[in-house]
């Protein structure tokens, strides 16, 4: 079975613009989150969406907007990129995103480049 | 406001020696995660720990919660080198379905 997919692998955009990731979860899991991971430090909890609603969010500014879709897919966008927005941003699944025992399931990230 | 610390953050060890990572966090939570990070990659699981006592092993690594404590460890035993990489302990918090996580452990394990 395929895992966690995310895309694109790399991106470098410039200060200002805005960027689009995407993520697909594992088959049959209903649960996304997104975290972002600035280098050196653990991940920082960005959204968790299930059944195509938001069911939680992280302390990150407006510009960070995120959704799920039919198929369970998921984007995340943010808006007006500043420098400090260069990060890994990794896309988890689970089967549950409730007070369930499921492991998150990490996918490969996407290494974003704000110049 | 959860917070989760782990240490060392940097561990340089011999292969075949045994070490502990240790990680702390504030408010009660009943489920404790462990993560493994290789360099430029992303996070794979390795335990998830669900009650007060529980202990699982798989291999050379160990993990165990204290809740109580608001402790968990991950002891790796005799180590080997394909164990060096990033250890992440992660808490659940319930009230906003998220992952606190720590900083991480860097572990490198030198023949």
């Amino acid at each position: 079975d395929a895992g966690v997919t995310q895309s694109p692998t790399h991106l470098i955009k410039t200060r200002g613009q805005h960027v689009t990731l995407r993520c697909s979860p594992i088959s049959g899991h209903k649960s996304v989150s997104w975290y972002q991971q600035v280098l050196g430090q653990g991940p920082q909890f960005i959204f968790q969406y299930y059944e195509k609603e938001e069911r939680g969010r992280g302390n990150f500014p407006d510009r960070f907007s995120a959704r799920q879709f039919p198929n369970y897919s998921s984007e995340l966008n943010v808006n007006a990129l500043l420098l400090g927005d260069s990060a890994l941003y990794l896309c988890a699944s689970s089967s549950d995103g409730g007070t369930s025992t499921d492991t998150q399931y990490f996918g490969p990230g996407t290494r974003l480049t704000v110049l | 406001e959860l917070k989760v610390e782990q240490n060392p953050l940097f561990l340089s060890m011999q292969e075949g020696k045994n070490y502990t990572i240790y990680c702390n966090y504030s408010t009660t939570s009943d489920r404790l995660y462990w993560y493994r990070q290789d360099p430029g990659k992303s996070l794979e699981s390795l335990f998830v720990l669900l009650s007060n006592g529980a202990v699982k092993q798989e291999g050379r690594l160990m993990a165990s919660l204290d809740t109580k404590a608001r402790l968990s460890t991950l002891h790796i035993t005799a180590a080997v080198h394909d164990l060096s990489a990033t250890y992440f302990c992660a808490v659940d918090m319930d009230s906003n379905y998220q992952l606190i996580w720590g900083a991480g452990t860097k572990l490198i394990i030198k023949p």
